[in-house]
């Protein structure tokens, strides 16, 4: 079965500042890899996808992510935090042809100062 | 309306209630779920519907019913819940049906608190 975990329950940085959230799988061969963000009252917001092709992915709000197979990884980063950006992101894992299952990890708290 | 929508946003209810929870993806999708967010513990998937179908049901009690009427719409009927059953409820869609992947959109949620 596979897995995600995010070892850092809470982060938190200052405007302008970079940023790196940790995102780790298990899984036997290549899945789907997501990140998604999450604002206070909010559904989650995809805020990109790796299925195949060029390791490092381009997403929204400038942020992007890369994907290392021989780390079994997927860090999101971002070169300079906006206020706006404090949120909770979570990783997820989907099983190649598989319509179904999304596996997601417990999350990150970021916290943006000023 | 645009996206996931879900109703109500908020709702508390007692353990002897009956209630639904209410979700209308206007993306033209296929496929429909039903998540459960608890504090501190990652997303649990409930239910997946693809093209009217249930297709997933992951070991959810018999106290959660969905319910999907046609590809737009989607319910979760609450009997007698308790309250470690109080969560973030989240509603989500995609295009692709059983055999294709596609990224799936997200409603805003319905707070429940059950006492």
């Amino acid at each position: 079965a596979q897995s995600v975990t995010q070892p850092d329950i809470h982060i938190t940085v200052s405007e302008g500042a970079s940023l790196e959230l940790r995102c780790n799988y298990s899984y036997g061969a290549t899945p789907y890899l997501f990140w998604y963000v999450q604002s206070p009252g909010q559904g989650l917001q995809l805020l990109l996808k790796y299925f195949s092709g060029d390791t490092l992915v381009q997403g929204i709000k400038g942020f992007e992510a890369e994907f290392k197979r021989s780390q079994s990884s997927f860090n999101l980063r971002k070169p300079s935090v906006h206020w706006s950006d404090a949120a909770e992101y979570f990783c997820a894992v989907g099983e190649p042809g598989s319509a179904r299952q999304l596996t997601f990890g417990s999350g990150t708290q970021l916290t943006v100062l000023p | 309306e645009t996206g996931v929508t879900q109703t109500p946003r908020h709702l508390v209810m007692g353990m002897t209630n009956k209630k639904s929870l209410k979700c209308e993806q206007h993306l033209g999708h296929n496929a429909m779920y039903w998540y459960k967010q608890s504090a501190k513990k990652p997303l649990e998937l409930m239910f997946v519907y693809s093209l009217e179908e249930r297709v997933e049901n992951n070991s959810v009690p018999s106290r959660f019913s969905p319910e999907c009427p046609n590809s737009s719409h989607l319910f979760l009927h609450l009997h007698t819940l308790q309250p470690e059953d109080s969560a973030l409820y989240l509603c989500a869609s995609s295009r692709g049906g059983a055999g294709s992947y596609n990224e799936q959109f997200f409603g805003p949620g319905t707070r429940l608190t059950v006492l």
